[in-house]
């Protein structure tokens, strides 16, 4: 059964500054590693995605890092806003159609 | 958002009740998720279904039964609730399965259990 191992539980960020979460997987026969985020009394929303051909994806002030030799991947968010405070969940193939989230990562961005 | 409906949006009901969830979409989408979220537990996999009278077990399934007649319908059955049971409940769905596309989620089911 997969495992995802999620960290920091909670992040305080300064507006402008760089938020920085990190999840480490078990095994996996499938290269897909998305990104939730979710905003109070709402349901999670995919934020981005990487499938491992490729070692960094960037969409705007957001990037995924991953690192298949140790399986592990982190979210970097550059210039960090107020309106970025939510919780963010990483996942990781657990099977041919479903996945394993982590437990989340509450952020707050400070003003 | 997504074409899904959950409902209803919040109950609460005594131990030992059955309790039916329903999730209705509109997306014509093939693959059809039951999660809850638990403080501490993030997302947790209830059962999916895969198409219609096609279901399988996730990580979290015992006390739970889906059924799925149609496409646009999934249900999540709690035959005798138990407290443990107290959790928000999100509908998810997907055309090609969670880990090759895009998984939308719905506004979730506050249930309480007392």
């Amino acid at each position: 059964q997969q495992q995802v191992k999620q960290s920091p539980q909670s992040l305080i960020v300064q507006k402008g500054g760089i938020s920085i979460i990190n999840c480490a997987y078990e095994n996996t026969a499938f290269d897909y590693f998305p990104w939730y985020q979710q905003f109070p009394g709402k349901g999670p929303a995919l934020l981005i995605a990487i499938r491992p051909d490729v070692s960094e994806k960037k969409e705007g002030r957001f990037t995924i890092s991953f690192n298949k030799s140790a399986k592990q991947f982190s979210l970097h968010i550059m210039d960090s806003q107020p309106g970025d405070s939510a919780t963010y969940f990483c996942a990781a193939p657990s099977g041919y159609s479903t996945l394993t989230f982590g437990k989340g990562t509450m952020l707050l961005v400070s003003p | 958002d997504a074409g899904i409906t959950q409902s209803p949006r919040h109950k609460v009901t005594e131990t030992g009740t059955p309790v039916t969830l329903r999730c209705h979409q509109t997306e014509n989408h093939r693959y059809m998720y039951w999660y809850r979220q638990d403080p501490g537990h993030g997302l947790r996999l209830i059962h999916y279904s895969y198409g219609v009278k096609d279901t399988d077990k996730g990580e979290v399934s015992d006390g739970y039964s889906v059924s799925r007649s149609k496409t646009e319908d999934f249900l999540l059955t709690l035959e005798s609730a138990t407290s443990s049971q107290t959790s928000v409940y999100f509908c998810a769905i997907s055309d090609h399965g969670t880990v090759n596309t895009e998984a939308f989620f719905g506004q979730g089911t506050r249930l309480t259990v007392v």
